[in-house]
């Protein structure tokens, strides 16, 4: 079965550092890869999305991700974080073929200011 | 567009009581999908419908749990009887297609059991 796989459940940064969040799944075929945010106290939405093309996709917020085939994974990164930045990123995937998309479990990110 | 609506925002019942949890997509998706949160197994999808049919049901835990979509603009997750590891966060979205199209998620239901 396909699965989405977020290593690291929480992660603490100081203001300005450098962010990378690993995400890595488990499918064969063609996928569509997102990142979705969750800022506390409010509802999911979309950061950033792959379905094709140039595997490294901007997003808002200064977000990007990279679409590695090989290795299976679409890490998310940022060059510098903000204290707003706290929140929790949940990594998706949908296989081509299907409707039904699967969440990783989530990476709570804490930002100290 | 008013974006997906979901009420109650919050809902707190005892155990044993019937809960019905309504969702509005937004208007001209066709595919709406319910999911529940929890600090324990994450984000799961329960069930999604296209054109308000039914596609996929599997993540629906258990019999007590039923969702219905009478209409494009309307859905119902209903649970009953409850129990209190029901309680969690509730969220409905939509999209416009399926194939991996963006989700745009409503606010949440909180729903405590006790």
């Amino acid at each position: 079965a396909q699965s989405v796989s977020q290593h690291n459940h929480h992660v603490i940064l100081s203001e300005a550092a450098s962010l990378e969040l690993g995400c890595n799944y488990s499918y064969g075929g063609t996928v569509n890869l997102f990142w979705y945010v969750q800022y506390p106290g409010q509802h999911l939405q979309l950061l950033l999305k792959y379905f094709s093309g140039d595997p490294l996709v901007k997003g808002i917020k200064g977000f990007e991700a990279e679409f590695i085939k090989s290795k299976f994974s679409f890490n998310l990164r940022k060059p510098s974080v903000q204290w707003s930045d706290t929140a929790e990123y949940f990594c998706a995937v949908t296989p081509h073929y299907a409707s039904k998309i699967i969440f990783g479990s989530g990476t709570r990110l804490s930002i100290r200011p | 567009d008013a974006g997906v609506i979901q009420s109650p925002r919050h809902e707190v019942t005892e155990m044993g009581q019937e809960v019905t949890l309504r969702c509005k997509p937004i208007s001209g998706h066709d595919y709406l999908f319910w999911y529940r949160q929890t600090m324990m197994r994450g984000l799961e999808l329960l069930i999604y419908f296209n054109n308000n049919v039914p596609i996929d049901d599997s993540g629906m835990p258990e019999d007590r749990f039923s969702a219905k979509m009478p209409n494009a603009s309307f859905s119902t997750l209903k649970i009953q009887p409850s129990e209190p590891r029901d309680s969690a966060v509730y969220f409905c979205a939509s999209s416009r297609q399926g194939q991996g199209d963006t989700q745009y998620f409503g606010p949440g239901t909180r729903l405590t059991v006790l």
